[in-house]
């Protein structure tokens, strides 16, 4: 069975230090891997997503994902944070069976401190 | 703004109530879906329409019962609930295939008192 997980309940970062929030997933099969975010009150944004090809995946924000199949990681980097990135983050697995689906980590809470 | 919209936001009940969520999308997605999310704990897929028919229920309790007219709408009827069933309920759509991402609405508010 496919999982997340987010190992990383809360991070605590100083604004415009680099930032790396961490995503193992346990997939049988070439995984569909994703990044969500969620501020205080909000639906869920896609961040990037990896499906194949080049294992560095670039998204929006200036966020930055790379996929490694030796560690099963699909971890979340930015260089520089800044205080609107505070939100909740989500890493998600995704496959299409009869249909699509998609399986979250618990997700990681982030704050920036000035 | 992603192009699914939940209505209403915030919803309170008592537990003989029965209520509906809503849930629109003009994406032209084929695919619809309720999540779950309570406090400190993985978002919960509760149900899966493609193309209007149900192919996923992850043993959820018959007092959430979901309806999908067509493509674009999906409602989530509630009725005797529970104060535990006390969640954010996201809906979300996407495109049938492999590698597609979902995109959520904003998300309904429930408080079961």
């Amino acid at each position: 069975a496919q999982s997340v997980t987010q190992p990383d309940i809360h991070i605590t970062v100083s604004e415009g230090a680099s930032l790396e929030l961490r995503c193992n997933y346990s997939y049988g099969a070439t995984p569909y891997l994703f990044w969500y975010v969620q501020s205080p009150g909000q639906g869920l944004q896609l961040l990037l997503k990896y499906f194949s090809g080049d294992t560095l995946v670039q998204g929006i924000k200036g966020f930055e994902a790379e996929f490694k199949r030796s560690q099963s990681s699909f971890n979340l980097r930015k260089p520089s944070v800044h205080w609107s990135d505070a939100a909740e983050y989500f890493c998600a697995v995704g496959h299409s069976n009869t249909g699509n689906q998609f399986y979250f980590g618990t997700g990681t809470s982030l704050t920036v401190i000035p | 703004e992603t192009g699914v919209t939940q209505t209403p936001r915030h919803l309170v009940m008592g537990m003989t109530n029965k209520k509906s969520l809503k849930c629109e999308q003009h994406l032209g997605h084929n695919a619809m879906y309720w999540y779950k999310q309570s406090a400190k704990k993985p978002l919960e897929l509760m149900f899966v329409y493609n193309f209007k028919e149900q192919t996923e229920n992850n043993s959820v309790p018959s007092r959430f019962s979901p309806e999908c007219p067509n493509s674009s709408h999906l409602f989530l009827h509630l009725h005797t609930l529970q104060p535990e069933d006390s969640a954010l309920y996201l809906c979300a759509s996407s495109y049938l295939g492999q590698g597609t991402n979902a995109f959520f609405g904003q998300g309904t508010r429930l408080t079961v008192v």
